[in-house]
């Protein structure tokens, strides 16, 4: 199975705050990784596919990056709804994992 | 628009089984290809199974193998996931989500999740 590790897994940040995430897969995933937002007792939200693609009405200050087996998502400009955990997910091959999530927490 | 609702809540004893529903509506359940994801309280997400469009048959997750069952009911645009045997280990919010993407697959329809709470 191909793991997927997250970092930070805690994140204290401020408004304004430009962060990056980090999601490093265990072996060639090509561009198959999408990034989700999930905000306390909600449904996850698909933010990014295709490492870089951002989905339809997501604000543009979320980003993603492939370097490799690396993949970044960044937030430009944290404002008080992104405060969340962001979750990477592989759809590569089965099974579809996850990495364990980072939560963006105000400083 | 594509909406999932799922069944609600359910408490089970340790050994019993849960069967989950997911109905689909704004499109036809043939069309979607559906996946399952849990999430234990206070933990990341799981990914369970689902239907492999390409191969055009249901895959699960290892984990589960032998004590999970993923059907569709064409007729009412409804998706199930049966688990069994469970144990407290199996507490957890459990979604259906629908795999869709032409190029690269995202999970961008999800159904809101119910909790099954395992305890004696």
């Amino acid at each position: 199975d191909i793991q997927l590790t997250q970092s930070p897994s805690f994140l204290p940040a401020s408004v304004g705050d430009r962060i990056t995430i980090t999601c490093r897969a265990s072996q060639d995933i090509s561009s198959y990784l999408a990034w989700y937002q999930q905000r306390p007792g909600k449904v996850p939200k698909l933010l990014i596919y295709g490492a870089s693609i951002l989905q339809s009405g997501v604000p543009s200050r979320f980003s993603g990056n492939r370097f490799g087996t690396e993949f970044t998502l960044t937030i430009s400009s944290l404002q008080p709804e992104d405060f969340a955990t962001y979750s990477c997910q592989q759809l590569n091959s089965y099974p579809f994992t996850f990495g364990g999530g980072t939560k963006v927490e105000i400083k | 628009q594509v909406q999932l609702v799922q069944s609600g809540a359910e408490v089970k004893k340790p050994g019993a089984s849960v069967k989950v529903s997911c109905k689909v509506s704004g499109h036809k359940i043939i069309d979607l290809s559906m996946h399952w994801v849990r999430q234990a309280p206070g933990k990341g997400l799981e990914w369970m199974g689902g239907f492999d469009p390409e191969d055009g048959e249901t895959i699960y997750a290892q984990k589960f193998q032998g004590r999970v069952t993923m059907t569709e009911d064409t007729s009412t645009d409804t998706a199930y996931m049966e688990l069994n045997s469970l144990t407290s280990e199996d507490t957890a919010v459990y979604y259906c989500a629908a795999l869709r993407g032409f190029s690269y697959g995202y999970f961008d329809y999800w159904g809101q999740g119910p909790l099954v709470t395992v305890s004696s």
